[in-house]
């Protein structure tokens, strides 16, 4: 499959462990926020988004949370499957500007 | 319901040539958007359409453009290509934009030789 990054920065787990991948994000006047999963050869996948006026939101496995002093964005994902190697993405979005900014990207590696 | 759907999957042209990709959104989503993502920029906006309309655009040259159509298909054109277009094209599909949950399709390698 494609190589969607060269040189991201990596995250290696162990299977059954929680993993936390990072962001900061570079606009505070940014309003919405998502992370993506990307496998190779797939385009990303929408996992959990969170809107400026929370700081925590939970889905199944995942949270998301918020720290808008410091532009800084996490998803924790907890039990980590083989099915959770990919390439995550954050992004933002400020109202109104109808696109979205991404982060660089972050390699998950679950070792079994 | 079918997902975002992208054609061709895979695309293999010249320097000088050009190279239109087209993008079908999920049933009823208006906005269209295109990316584009090389390992060393990542995934770089190109433009946003919604109702045929472009509210949007990233900052790429004139030699990329975009149109859509009024069934929400979207097209996206590159002209007089370079070896740096080499990337994946992403387009993703939402109810009526970025602030909306975006739906991507798999992309076209676009691949310059």
């Amino acid at each position: 499959g494609e190589s969607v990054g060269l040189h991201l920065p990596t995250l290696s787990v162990q299977e059954g462990d929680n993993s936390i991948i990072n962001c900061a994000y570079s606009n505070s006047a940014s309003d919405y926020f998502i992370w993506y999963k990307q496998e190779s050869g797939k385009g990303p996948q929408f996992i959990i988004d969170i809107r400026s006026n929370m700081d925590k939101r939970q889905g199944q496995r995942v949270t998301v949370l918020l720290n808008k002093t410091v532009k800084h964005l996490s998803l924790q994902i907890a039990a980590t499957q083989p099915g959770d190697s990919a390439v995550y993405f954050c992004a933002e979005n400020l109202q109104g500007a109808q696109k979205l900014v991404f982060g660089q990207g972050t390699r998950l590696t679950i070792n079994p | 319901k079918a997902g975002v759907t992208q054609t061709p999957r895979y695309l293999i042209k010249t320097r000088g040539q050009q190279v239109t990709l087209s993008c079908s959104p999920i049933s009823g989503h208006r906005s269209v958007s295109w990316y584009q993502q090389t390992p060393g920029q990542g995934l770089q906006f190109l433009f946003e359409y919604f109702s045929e309309t472009q509210r949007n655009k990233g900052n790429f040259p004139g030699r990329f453009s975009g149109r859509q159509f009024s069934n929400s298909r979207s097209e996206m054109n590159v002209s007089t290509l370079e070896l740096g277009d080499s990337a994946l094209y992403l387009c993703a599909s939402s109810l009526s934009g970025a602030h909306n949950e975006q739906f991507f399709g798999p992309g076209t390698r676009l691949t310059v030789l």
